[in-house]
């Protein structure tokens, strides 16, 4: 069972635009939710991550949104760059019991210069 | 050490060979998780482990596979009698609590022929 639905599976988007990463979860039980950036060849690599308190996080370029009642959240980086070239995970846990996360399927990004 | 350490990076083995993995954690880091990564897919949690306790083990897809931290630092991951479907990146991860975000190796990539 998918716990945790990312889409799009890719996307191409120009140098200096929006990319949007869309994930749905399943267990209301989740309480903290990151996204992960991971390059070819190397581990995933912590970008930001939200609590279901809050309804947006923002660091940098990267903005998580979130939605309790949906049960969805949003990754956006503004303002891509060719550097951002990457997949990126979310993924979701429950804090108590561990924190051992589900992932979704990953989204590979490609910014064009 | 400055990141989680893997090795070794690159594993080919024989169908039916028993190959172990290892991880070293960051120093003073509690909390070690692995987690198998298919080509093209999320990760998938294996086990976890709260200093030298294995606390979670339910991901861990059959008896084939043990994992172990006797001293609380350095895990080895261990795989009896490999199969082609065991082919894949194995990551380990390690946070200093139990709550805290983790940082992940850069993997272990396993070839099984």
């Amino acid at each position: 069972q998918q716990q945790v639905k990312q889409s799009p599976q890719s996307l191409i988007v120009q140098k200096g635009g929006i990319s949007i990463i869309n994930c749905a979860y399943e267990n209301t039980a989740f309480d903290y939710f990151p996204w992960y950036q991971q390059f070819p060849g190397k581990g995933p690599a912590l970008l930001i991550a939200i609590r279901p308190d809050v309804s947006e996080k923002k660091e940098g370029r990267f903005t998580i949104s979130f939605n309790k009642s949906a049960k969805q959240f949003s990754l956006h980086i503004m303002d891509s760059q060719p550097g951002d070239s990457a997949t990126y995970f979310c993924a979701a846990s429950i804090k108590a019991a561990g924190n051992k996360l589900t992932f979704g399927g990953g989204t590979r990004v490609l910014v064009k210069p | 050490g400055a990141g989680v350490s893997q090795s070794p990076r690159y594993k080919v083995a024989k169908r039916g060979q028993d190959v172990a993995l290892r991880c070293d954690p960051i120093s003073g880091h509690v909390s070690l998780f692995w987690y198998q990564q298919a080509l093209g897919q999320g990760p998938e949690f294996l086990t976890y482990f709260q200093n030298e306790a294995q606390l979670d083990k339910s991901g861990l897809p059959s008896d084939r596979f043990f994992a172990e931290r006797p001293e609380g630092s350095v895990s080895t991951l261990k795989i009896q009698r490999t199969q082609q479907e065991d082919s894949a990146v194995y990551l380990c991860a390690s946070s200093f609590g139990a709550v805290d975000g983790y940082t992940f190796g850069s993997g272990t990539r396993l070839t099984v022929v």
